[in-house]
């Protein structure tokens, strides 16, 4: 049973639209939630993070926790070309030292 | 200023030939520090965590091994590298707040 799980996409979604990426998560001890964006090439970037249930907004990014449903999402407001990437949703191990990754959504905005 | 350096940046290495991958951090102490490997198209793959000096954690019994010398410094090592342990290797450090991040990572082929 994979710990976290994402729908690999492709995704694409034109320029300035909202951008809606989900993830589903096992481990109901589970205490931390993370979004990482990865471009081609690069090491994952931490974007958001997220303990509580209900919404966190940091700029067009907002991300949303549901511990009863086990459920995370990322919405993008605003698209642009620039968000082109692969999406890592992360999520930390009741003990806390672990983290356990999806395996990404690739998202394209098309400009 | 809180820094990750990882190294080298690309290795080309024959099969059955030995492996050493270094991870040092700046700025902070006793960092909890993570080994993954991302194969190509896959998500992360979590190998080794470390809470302190000479403490390892190996979450994948292969043929790799970790060590943590000093406070600040995370090695990857193989004995005898095999064509699946090719991959974009990635390590990461434990920040305030529970959060991850991430090197600029070490891209492996072995041929």
């Amino acid at each position: 049973q994979k710990e976290v799980e994402q729908n690999s996409g492709p995704l694409s979604v034109p320029e300035g639209a909202i951008a809606s990426l989900n993830c589903t998560y096992s481990d109901r001890g589970s205490q931390s939630f993370f979004w990482y964006r990865q471009y081609s090439g690069k090491s994952p970037e931490l974007i958001m993070f997220i303990y509580s249930n209900g919404d966190k907004e940091d700029g067009r990014f907002t991300a949303q926790l549901n511990k009863a449903s086990q459920y995370v999402s990322l919405l993008i407001r605003d698209s642009q070309p620039s968000d082109s990437a692969t999406y890592l949703c992360a999520v930390n191990s009741n003990t806390g030292n672990q983290f356990y990754f999806g395996t990404g959504t690739s998202l394209t905005v098309i400009p | 200023s809180q820094t990750i350096h990882q190294w080298p940046a690309t290795l080309v290495q024959p099969v059955g030939s030995p492996l050493s991958l270094e991870c040092t951090v700046e700025g902070t102490s006793n960092p909890n520090l993570y080994w993954y490997r991302q194969a190509a198209g896959r998500g992360l793959q979590l190998l080794f965590y470390s809470v302190g000096i000479g403490q390892i954690s190996s979450e994948v019994p292969q043929n790799l091994s970790a060590s943590r010398p000093q406070d600040r410094q995370f090695i990857l090592s193989s004995k005898k590298l095999l064509l699946s342990d090719s991959g974009f290797y990635l390590c990461a450090w434990l920040k305030v707040a529970n959060t991850q991040y991430f090197g600029p990572g070490t891209r492996l082929t072995v041929l």
